[in-house]
């Protein structure tokens, strides 16, 4: 166990609509990183945040969106959704944004309909 | 950006010995990771490279050249359990917003068979 836990662990949804995704880092992490893992293309980064704010986006789309709240936990949202965006989600932690030691939650896995 | 080589899949016997191979071109470099992943689980840490050489942790050993671009994953005394997939990512240099980059490799399947 990683410490980093996400919710929910899986879900199924439909074309067009919206949903959020929730990570919540190891005690006294503040840095927060998004991937998508799809079959065909490994882990893509999606966005990075430090203690409540952004630094860095990957390959996001703009339908996806996301924050980290005043207590360290972040949401990652994505709407419009696609067939193409059913993927494993996993958030990562780390102690600080060098990113040297990331510890991975379970994920959650996204299948659209 | 960053381009990252691995084979897709490998299969090896219990007890022996196997090599994971990644190659990368990078335009910035700050490290290099090993993660393993079973199937449907999140990755987990194995190793980090950042300077010439070999580093050794218990049956698994991490290679790396920077002037190769080059590292490799050594196994050794395969176990049954070791059948994942493992994982190479590089490490940009910070862009200058204070965050640094993971890229990964698309994975590495190792099927270990008795």
């Amino acid at each position: 166990d990683s410490g980093v836990t996400q919710t929910p662990k899986h879900l199924i949804t439909a074309t067009g609509q919206r949903v959020t995704l929730r990570c919540s880092p190891r005690s006294g992490d503040l840095s927060v990183y998004w991937y998508q893992q799809s079959l065909d293309q490994g882990l893509q980064f999606l966005i990075h945040y430090y203690n409540g704010e952004e630094r860095a986006k990957g390959n996001i789309l703009e339908r996806f969106s996301a924050q980290q709240f005043p207590d360290l936990h972040s949401e990652l949202n994505l709407s419009s959704l696609e067939l193409g965006d059913s993927a494993l989600y996993f958030c990562a932690s780390s102690v600080d944004p060098s990113g040297r030691s990331l510890y991975f939650g379970p994920g959650t896995r996204l299948l659209v309909l | 950006g960053q381009n990252i080589d691995q084979p897709t899949e490998m299969t090896a016997t219990e007890g022996a010995i196997v090599q994971i191979n990644c190659t990368y071109q990078t335009s910035g470099f700050n490290g290099l990771f090993w993660y393993q992943q079973h199937a449907g689980e999140a990755p987990t840490f194995l190793s980090y490279n950042v300077l010439d050489g070999l580093e050794e942790k218990g049956r698994f050993s991490s290679f790396l050249s920077r002037s190769k671009g080059y590292s490799y994953l050594l196994l050794k005394e395969l176990q049954m359990k070791d059948s994942a997939s493992y994982l190479c990512a590089v490490r940009d240099k910070d862009s200058g917003a204070g965050s640094y980059q993971l890229t990964f490799g698309k994975g590495t399947k190792l099927s270990v068979i008795p």
